[in-house]
């Protein structure tokens, strides 16, 4: 069945690269999300790439996806205090479809 | 910027009571979601509605749970009678039907209602 995994915590220290993981097992999804949750607040899309995309940059974030490996990757640039949140790895087969969420990765900011 | 909006934010009801969760789409939007997560689980997808009936349900989706889009404007969760495993953050998404020659937009996400079974 639909699956998608990813870790559940990170430490960065502000100012570094943080790189947030994740794998799924629907070779037919066509749609991959990272979404943000902020503690009391609803999930915010941050980013998609379609599954024919290799990359997709978008200021201080940039997408990876291998699509042979079932695997996509976020990076944030100069991790600031204000990026403190989950974020959830998500894929869909189509855009109105049910999305599949992972469990989330809470990533943690060192001063 | 248009929102989903959700009431209440916290409910707190005794097992075996009936609840409505409550939401309010974003007013051009045809598709609509609910979806769940228990603490510390992933979020799941609960149901689909389109054109007044349901699309897709998933297995979480039983007989206890019905919904319903009473007017033009409120998208309801009912749960008949409330187990304590039922206690989750329940979130509630629209999305814009996807046009001729046009992608659709993303599915926008509620604050969610915090749904607590004593």
């Amino acid at each position: 069945g639909e699956d998608v995994e990813q870790s559940l915590f990170l430490s960065v220290r502000e100012g570094d690269s943080s790189v947030i993981n994740c794998t799924y097992t629907d070779s037919s999804s066509t749609y991959l999300y990272w979404y943000k949750q902020e503690p009391g607040a609803g999930l915010q899309l941050l980013t998609y790439i379609f599954s024919n995309m290799d990359m997709k940059q978008d200021q201080r974030l940039t997408v990876l996806l291998n699509k042979k490996d079932k695997h996509l990757s976020l990076r944030i640039a100069d991790t600031q205090t204000g990026d403190s949140a989950i974020y959830f790895c998500a894929e869909s087969i189509d855009r109105d479809d049910k999305i599949i969420f992972g469990k989330g990765t809470r990533l943690h900011i060192l001063p | 910027e248009p929102e989903v909006t959700q009431t209440p934010s916290h409910q707190v009801t005794q097992m075996g009571q009936e609840v409505i969760l409550r939401c309010v789409p974003i007013s051009n939007h045809l598709y609509f979601y609910w979806y769940r997560q228990i603490l510390g689980q992933k979020v799941e997808f609960l149901v689909s509605f389109y054109n007044n009936e349901i699309s897709e349900k998933s297995e979480i989706f039983d007989d206890q749970f019905s919904v319903e889009r009473p007017d033009g404007s409120n998208f309801t969760l009912k749960i008949r009678s409330t187990k304590l495993e039922d206690s989750a953050m329940y979130f509630c998404a629209s999305s814009e039907n996807r046009a001729k020659g046009r992608v659709n937009t993303e599915a926008f996400f509620g604050q969610g209602t915090r749904l607590t079974v004593v």
